[in-house]
């Protein structure tokens, strides 16, 4: 069955960088479009990045340009989160999305001092 | 940026009766690129419904899905007490692909 497992988080302090992975089984993972998504503690659901299937197009919120990149490795089923200059702001739980398949189960960044 | 709106905000009903939840979008959503999850507290999100109307693999048929353009709907038919969640629609049409505030659905 599908699975989307997300591992990486941890607490950061502000200015600091932290990689999210996500990897990913039970489907034909190179042909599908990834986002990541965060929500933050209390908070609704909030799109961050997205990675077409070959990755030669990415799009970015507004709130994390310029400080995340995503990236993926299709030979190894595996999407990845780069997290530049953290702030507080981006405490949140982490979750990758592919929209035809579903979420994983998320990985929790703190970034506190 | 795509402005998903989504209404009410919270839905209290009894089981066996039915939830329509709408989600109003601030243009057109291009070619229905719309989804819709639950999630119930500390949870991850669940896929129910993509492309407007298709049904997710494993959610059962009381969940349905209708709409395009700018107005869609979830419909939860035969309310069970497990329904209970914060219901989000998604347009994944063009980027950002923004997300709406939710509905808050209470079966008591």
């Amino acid at each position: 069955q599908v699975q989307l497992v997300e591992s990486g988080g941890g607490v950061v302090q502000p200015g600091g960088s932290r990689r999210l992975s996500c990897t990913a089984s039970g489907f034909a993972f190179s042909n599908y479009g990834i986002h990541w998504v965060r929500q933050a503690p209390g908070k609704g659901l909030e799109w961050v990045t997205f990675i077409r299937y070959d990755g030669t197009s990415k799009f970015y919120a507004d709130s994390v340009k310029g400080r995340f990149t995503i990236s993926r490795d299709n030979s190894n089923n595996t999407l990845y989160l780069q997290m530049n200059s953290l702030q507080t702001e981006d405490t949140a739980v982490y979750y990758c999305l592919v929209i035809t398949k579903g979420w994983g189960q998320g990985t929790l960044v703190t970034v506190s001092s | 940026e795509i402005v998903l709106t989504q209404s009410p905000g919270t839905l209290s009903l009894s089981p066996g009766e039915r939830a329509t939840l709408s989600c109003r979008a601030s243009q057109s959503v291009a070619s229905s690129y719309l989804a819709w999850y639950q999630q119930k507290p500390g949870q991850a999100p669940r896929l129910l419904i993509y492309d407007a109307s298709s049904r997710a693999t494993g959610i059962p048929d009381r969940f349905s899905g209708s709409g395009s353009g700018t107005d869609f709907t979830l419909t939860v038919s035969r309310l069970e007490p497990e329904d209970s969640a914060v219901y989000y629609c998604q347009q994944y049409g063009i980027s950002p692909f923004t997300f709406g505030p939710g509905t808050k659905l209470d079966i008591k």
